[in-house]
């Protein structure tokens, strides 16, 4: 099992300049996130989605799109990225079962500069 | 709405010594508490949780919390650190209604010396 795998692993976009996040597990997970971290603030949740076919903001949802595309599948848009969105992204999913659907398992994330 | 405070974004301790990283949260709904561990340019890893049950909870790598309600805190011990447990640690919450959504602490990141 590869867990929660992320693409690009680097990217540098210029001001305006739009890309696609990609995020993918092998879980047969419900729910899947989006979140950025940044120094000194912990994760904030961008997205999240409970189950396939749904999605939902989170703390931090502007300047973002996602699409859940199937089970396996949560993708993250920035259709014209701003300097302020020069961070560190992780996808994380969470887990099946009432003992386990509160554990979240993450990507080995995604570095944007934007410049 | 619930929150998390760690207190200290960073702990330094010495090869052997005790760890311990302290949390405290605010929840108005019985909380479930977490502790993740993030070594560099990874991902964060699942320590260990508590939902109900034992208040006194064990994770991987030696380390275990103590849910203690009368003082909304959980605090992450280690008896004796070693240089691996070098890394950056967050302590999380969210409850039985609200499981989509973990709110995460600021983290405090965790050096050892030799």
């Amino acid at each position: 099992n590869a867990g929660v795998t992320q693409t690009p692993k680097f990217q540098v976009l210029k001001t305006g300049q739009s890309m696609t996040l990609q995020c993918a597990q092998d879980m047969n997970h419900n729910s899947m996130y989006w979140y950025r971290q940044d120094p000194g603030m912990g994760l904030r949740l961008i997205y999240y989605s409970a189950s396939e076919g749904t999605t939902d903001k989170g703390e931090v949802p502007n300047g973002y799109n996602v699409s859940r595309l199937n089970k396996r599948e949560f993708s993250l848009r920035l259709e014209s990225a701003a300097p302020s969105q020069t961070s560190v992204y992780f996808c994380a999913s969470s887990g099946l079962g009432r003992d386990h659907r509160y554990e979240q398992y993450f990507g080995p994330g995604t570095r944007l500069t934007v410049t | 709405a619930q929150s998390v405070t760690q207190l200290g974004s960073h702990v330094s301790v010495s090869e052997g010594a005790l760890v311990l990283l302290r949390c405290n949260y605010s929840s108005s709904v019985p909380p479930y508490l977490f502790w993740y561990v993030q070594y560099p340019n990874q991902g964060l890893q699942l320590l260990l949780k508590y939902t109900t049950g034992a208040t006194l909870v064990k994770g991987i790598n030696g380390f275990e919390a103590e849910f203690k309600k009368s003082e909304t805190s959980f605090h992450l011990t280690k008896p004796s650190a070693h240089m691996s447990d070098a890394a950056e640690y967050f302590c999380a919450v969210t409850s039985y209604s609200s499981a989509s959504k973990i709110i995460f602490g600021s983290g405090t990141r965790l050096s050892i010396r030799p």
